[in-house]
């Protein structure tokens, strides 16, 4: 069974904490993202890799910074959290250029910032 | 640029009551088409796909037609159960990146 996984399910961290989201695919996809996900305003792109040590900002890419050093791994940073950060974040994974195939999510961190 | 507007929620069914979600796109080349799903606490699922023009996908009893003349991709249920309750998504994508719409949140109450 093909698998996005995101290492935590759940988070609270303090403000101006650093924090590290991590995700790893078993797909051997190209492309990985981050989202974030509100009520009212549904996913927002914070960040794309297309390949290892890539990266593409999305359409929020303010507060985060990522890192892609393997391929199957894709890390979202928090440099200085803040309580507007208190967030569900979803990673998805995808083949490059690939029409005909969906986009695979973990289960997705639900981020508190305190 | 590539869009995906659907309808807005919530909304609140019945049971065995017909369900339609609309969803339009805009896009500049010829994407394929998704709907996912959220149940509470979870990622996103996929639930449905068509790839081209006046392709149907199907799955679970939901359909969605790609209607390319009047770039949509609506998704129906003719008989909504209690555990459908969840949040829908339509999205589309070029081959790399994916839009998504903003979600549909159905209840269905017994």
């Amino acid at each position: 069974d093909v698998k996005v996984t995101q290492s935590s399910r759940y988070l609270v961290k303090r403000t101006g904490e650093k924090v590290f989201l991590e995700c790893v695919q078993d797909m051997d996809h190209e492309n990985m993202f981050w989202y974030r996900q509100d009520p009212g305003l549904g996913l927002r792109l914070i960040y794309f890799s297309y390949d290892v040590k890539m990266k593409e900002k999305g359409d929020i890419p303010e507060g985060y910074s990522v890192s892609r050093e393997k391929k199957e791994r894709f890390s979202l940073i928090l440099e200085s959290a803040s309580t507007n950060q208190t967030s569900m974040y979803l990673c998805a994974s995808s083949p490059r250029g690939q029409m005909n195939t969906e986009a695979f999510f973990g289960q997705g961190t639900r981020l508190t910032v305190v | 640029g590539d869009s995906v507007t659907q309808m807005e929620g919530p909304v609140t069914l019945s049971e065995e009551a017909f369900l339609t979600i609309n969803c339009t796109y805009t896009a500049t080349g010829y994407p394929s088409l998704f709907w996912y799903v959220q149940y509470p606490g979870e990622g996103l699922q996929l639930l449905l796909k068509a790839t081209k023009a006046d392709d149907k996908g199907s799955n679970k009893g939901f359909e969605a037609t790609y209607r390319k003349e009047t770039t949509s991709f609506h998704l129906e249920k003719g008989s909504v159960q209690v555990s459908d309750s969840a949040v829908y998504f339509c999205a589309q994508t070029n081959g790399n990146q994916f839009y998504f719409g903003t979600g549909t949140s159905l209840t269905v109450i017994p």
